[in-house]
């Protein structure tokens, strides 16, 4: 079956240039979420989305990030303004619930900021 | 504040070894403790999972040692082969809040 599907694979974008940032997660799953992977900070919580519940922003690093998801499915991250150190890999993962259902990973976005 | 702290950073062991990598979590309302396996260019993946309600799970070569008291478990890996090279990954959830709380990571390289 389908995993968790991000696009695109890789992204280079100037400073302050916005991005968005695709993730298709596995049909059925209602939870949602993003993380950010980079070498020096490891692997970091982003934003939650469960169903049609609020979702938990708690791990966005700056107002300059937002993600929205749309028909419970398909999740847009959107960074404004970029800066370099907002280069990293960005996850997304979905699971089929809350409480420690396993999350599925996709393979990532790839971002560079120049 | 580091929730989730593992060891080693990185780690050498010969074909057919066994190779063991720790982690120690500070926050007792952690319920849900998986360990991930990441490749290069690859998103990690799900390689087990256990819950404090038992002491150890094993799958296969891989098995999950936990030790509740010491808030603190472990990943073993058996007879180590080139392919299980990789990096990975420990992690800690709670119920009420499902985001994973990482590990900073152990590179594995097995050597043939």
């Amino acid at each position: 079956g389908a995993g968790v599907s991000q696009s695109p694979s890789n992204k280079v974008t100037e400073k302050g240039k916005d991005v968005e940032l695709r993730c298709d997660p596995i049909s059925g799953h209602t939870a949602l979420y993003w993380y950010r992977q980079s070498l020096g900070q490891g692997l970091e919580f982003l934003i939650y989305f469960q169903g049609n519940s609020a979702p938990d922003k708690s791990g966005l690093p700056s107002d300059r990030f937002s993600a929205e998801r749309t028909g419970g499915s398909v999740s847009t991250l959107t960074i404004q303004r970029t800066q370099q150190e907002d280069s990293a890999v960005y996850l997304c993962a979905s699971s089929a619930g809350r409480g420690g259902q396993p999350q599925h990973f996709g393979d990532g976005t790839r971002l560079s900021i120049l | 504040q580091q929730q989730v702290k593992q060891s080693p950073q990185s780690l050498i062991v010969q074909k057919g070894g066994i190779s063991i990598i720790n982690c120690a979590y500070e926050n007792t309302a952690f319920d849900y403790f998986p360990w991930y396996q990441q490749f290069p260019g690859k998103g990690p993946a799900l390689l087990i999972a256990i819950r404090p309600d038992v002491s150890e799970k094993k799958e296969g070569r891989f098995t999950i040692s936990f030790n509740k008291s010491a808030k603190q478990f472990s990943l073993h890996i058996m007879d180590s082969q080139p392919g299980d090279s990789a990096t990975y990954f420990c992690a800690a959830s709670m119920r009420s809040g499902t985001a994973l709380i990482f590990g900073k990571g152990t590179t594995l390289s097995v050597s043939s």
